[in-house]
């Protein structure tokens, strides 16, 4: 199957700093990259749908000046967290749409993001 | 109004057992598709089945089945002779949306725990 990949896959970093996640699709290209983040014991939240060459189209409630999304290429989008505060504290994930038939999602292994 | 609901917050199987895991689903879109995935406390998804919403057979996959009720929005998944390894998170899912524009919203999850 398709592979998407994410790094890093665990940062710790102080409050106030800015911390950015790539997620890549390595053997497929990807339109559409999806962004959740859960928290523990929680369900996938989606953030925010990001289409190569146009800007992210975020879930409400979800500010895109803090969590800025780029999706320069078929095959990478990065999620940057700016000025992150332990609240940001969580596990994200990122997942890219197939070019199946039933339009698979396939998703990176996540990220853990701890803001001191 | 929740777009997915997982009623079973938890649920334990014995081994070699079957089980079933519910979701039930709101849309008004003619044109859906619904997965399972499968998140193990290491955290990477995994996808187990999808079902469309034009698809007349339920779907299979090695032991897990579909159980689809377009009438009653439902979409249960099936899990045939539970194995210790099987315990885990488990997500419903739907897709929604035209051609580049998709959504996924996940339900919050049932915990499958298999007992030996």
């Amino acid at each position: 199957g398709a592979v998407v990949s994410q790094h890093p896959s665990w940062v710790i970093c102080k409050s106030g700093t800015s911390v950015k996640i790539e997620c890549r699709s390595l053997d497929f290209q990807a339109t559409t990259m999806f962004w959740y983040r859960q928290f523990p014991k929680q369900s996938l939240m989606l953030m925010a749908t990001s289409n190569e060459g146009s800007k992210a189209t975020y879930e409400q409630g979800v500010e895109k000046d803090k969590f800025l999304i780029n999706h320069a290429s078929l095959t990478l989008s990065t999620l940057t967290v700016t000025s992150a505060h332990p609240e940001d504290s969580s596990f994200y994930i990122c997942s890219a749409l197939g070019l199946a038939e039933d339009n698979e999602q396939f998703f990176g292994p996540g990220t853990r993001l701890t803001v001191l | 109004a929740q777009k997915i609901t997982q009623t079973q917050p938890g649920m334990f199987v014995q081994e070699k057992e079957a089980v079933t895991l519910d979701c039930t689903y709101d849309t008004s879109d003619p044109s859906y598709g619904l997965f399972w995935y499968k998140q193990p406390s290491s955290g990477e998804m995994i996808f187990l089945i999808y079902q469309g919403s034009y698809d007349q057979q339920n779907a299979t996959e090695g032991r897990y089945s579909l159980n689809f009720q377009k009438a009653r929005k439902s979409a249960n998944l099936v899990i045939s002779a539970s194995q210790l390894g099987d315990s885990a998170m488990y997500f419903c899912a739907m897709r929604e949306g035209l051609e580049g524009y998709q959504k996924v919203t996940f339900g919050t999850g049932t915990k499958l725990q298999v007992i030996p």
